[in-house]
């Protein structure tokens, strides 16, 4: 079946720093593949999407390129402020087999703190 | 445009009990899909119901149901509650772009419903 595997946290950069949060998939067939943010007491924001093979999503900063070849889609930004600090989620969705489907299988988290 | 709206935010139950929870989707979004996150099994999928029938179901116990009125509203229940099902239930509405894409569509959270077993 589907899986996501995302970097451990919690992850500590000082203001300024570059971020890279790894994530890598297994899935049968093209998935869409997704970043979500989670702030505390909040649900989860996507972030960014990519849909097909070397399509780069970006948003606020950060981006990630969807690797067929690596199966990858890790998150970077050059620059992480305080206001980053959150819990990011890597996720896919894979073609449905039947009628439509819209089923979101999720890595664990990773936890980011940006500090001054 | 108002976004997911889940009702209650919090509830507190006593094992045995049952609870439903209340989801209201963006308008014109007619998926809606259930998560559940916990601290040990992080977020994990329980269904997904669209124009009121259920297309996706997770791997959890029938304890777990749940529904889909005309109006896109949604509902979920457990039935004889534990201590384990304490977790953030979320909700999630998508527009369904065109016949089997909708996995490409970005998924609207609410801001979920804390359920606390005792």
């Amino acid at each position: 079946g589907d899986s996501v595997t995302q970097m451990e946290g919690p992850v500590t950069l000082s203001e300024e720093a570059f971020l890279t949060i790894n994530c890598t998939y297994t899935a049968t067939g093209y998935p869409s593949l997704f970043w979500y943010v989670q702030y505390p007491g909040e649900g989860l924001q996507l972030l960014l999407k990519a849909t097909k093979a070397d399509d780069k999503g970006s948003n606020k900063g950060f981006e990630a390129t969807y690797r067929k070849e690596t199966t990858s889609f890790h998150l970077e930004k050059g620059s992480v402020q305080v206001s980053d600090s959150a819990v990011y989620f890597c996720a896919l969705s894979s073609p449905p087999r039947g009628g439509g489907g819209n089923k979101l299988t999720f890595g664990t988290g990773t936890q980011l703190k940006v500090e001054l | 445009k108002a976004g997911v709206t889940q009702t209650p935010r919090y509830l507190i139950k006593t094992r045995g009990q049952q609870v439903t929870l209340s989801c209201s989707p963006i308008s014109g979004h007619r998926s809606v899909s259930w998560y559940q996150q916990t601290p040990g099994q992080g977020l994990q999928f329980l269904f997904e119901y669209f124009s009121e029938t259920q297309r996706n179901k997770g791997n959890f116990p029938g304890r777990f149901s749940g529904r889909q009125f005309s109006n896109s509203r949604s509902e979920m229940n457990v039935s004889t509650l534990e201590l384990g099902d304490s977790a953030l239930y979320l909700c999630a509405s998508s527009f369904q772009p065109g016949q089997g894409a909708g996995y490409k569509a970005e998924a609207f959270f609410g801001q979920g419903t804390r359920l606390t077993v005792v």
